[in-house]
């Protein structure tokens, strides 16, 4: 695997249902960051980790709860959504906290039943 | 607060002519500039960027033109290919992440 990549691709969920986003970077960055990317509206910054500690929370909701084990691993833990919640989850990476030197993956849409 | 916008939600250019996309920003502080293409079933990938003490910069095929005057970024894409089908979207940087913008995107699609 080279990249970053997400796991699951794909996601369907009900409200009170908990599950976890999974990114992975195999670059030897050390930030990480989590996106939230919605039909017909801009890219929106969720959590940046620097060396696996948290560096922004952009004001996100609780429901949504990140975790760095390692600066390679990077979770969103997901319980209790929204049906507005729906939404394509891109988790991106890069070697120093510049924005241009963002590597992303390819997403996990996520569905909010 | 910052806005960012595009003026074409979806732009339709025939393989061979040259495609421009445009940006428009309003926050006169900002100073970093990123044009990203997203694929579809991709992530957004970086394409080029500028800074403010720029007003143009070149890559291989585009070219992003910087109007600080009237606060406005464009991408320019010369010989458009069929590769070139994408979302274009712009990020603007007014100094550190949480003053970062994005544009909602245009859909470039090219017509064989």
């Amino acid at each position: 695997e080279t990249g970053v990549t997400q796991t699951p691709r794909h996601l369907v969920m009900g409200m009170t249902n908990k599950k976890s986003l999974k990114c992975e970077q195999h670059l030897g960055h050390n930030a990480m960051y989590w996106y939230k990317q919605s039909a017909k509206k801009p890219l929106e910054l969720m959590f940046v980790y620097n060396f696996k500690e948290q560096t922004e929370n952009n004001s996100v909701p609780s429901r949504f709860s990140p975790e760095c084990p390692n600066s390679s691993h990077l979770f969103l833990h997901l319980h209790t959504l929204q049906p507005e919640d729906s939404a394509l989850y891109l988790c991106a990476s890069s070697q120093g906290r510049v924005l241009g030197e963002q590597f992303f993956g390819p997403g996990t849409r996520l569905t909010v039943l | 607060g910052e806005s960012v916008g595009l003026h074409l939600p979806t732009l339709s250019v025939q393989e061979g002519d040259n495609s421009i996309i445009n940006c428009a920003y309003s926050n006169s502080a900002s100073d970093y500039f990123i044009w990203y293409k997203q694929e579809s079933g991709k992530g957004p990938q970086f394409i080029i960027d500028i800074r403010s003490n720029m007003d143009k910069r070149q890559g291989q095929r585009v070219t992003v033109l910087l109007n600080k005057t009237v606060k406005h970024l464009s991408l320019q894409i010369a010989a458009t290919q069929p590769g070139d089908s994408a979302v274009y979207f712009c990020a603007v940087n007014s100094g550190g992440y949480q003053k970062v913008t994005f544009g909602i995107g245009t859909k470039l699609q090219v017509i064989p």
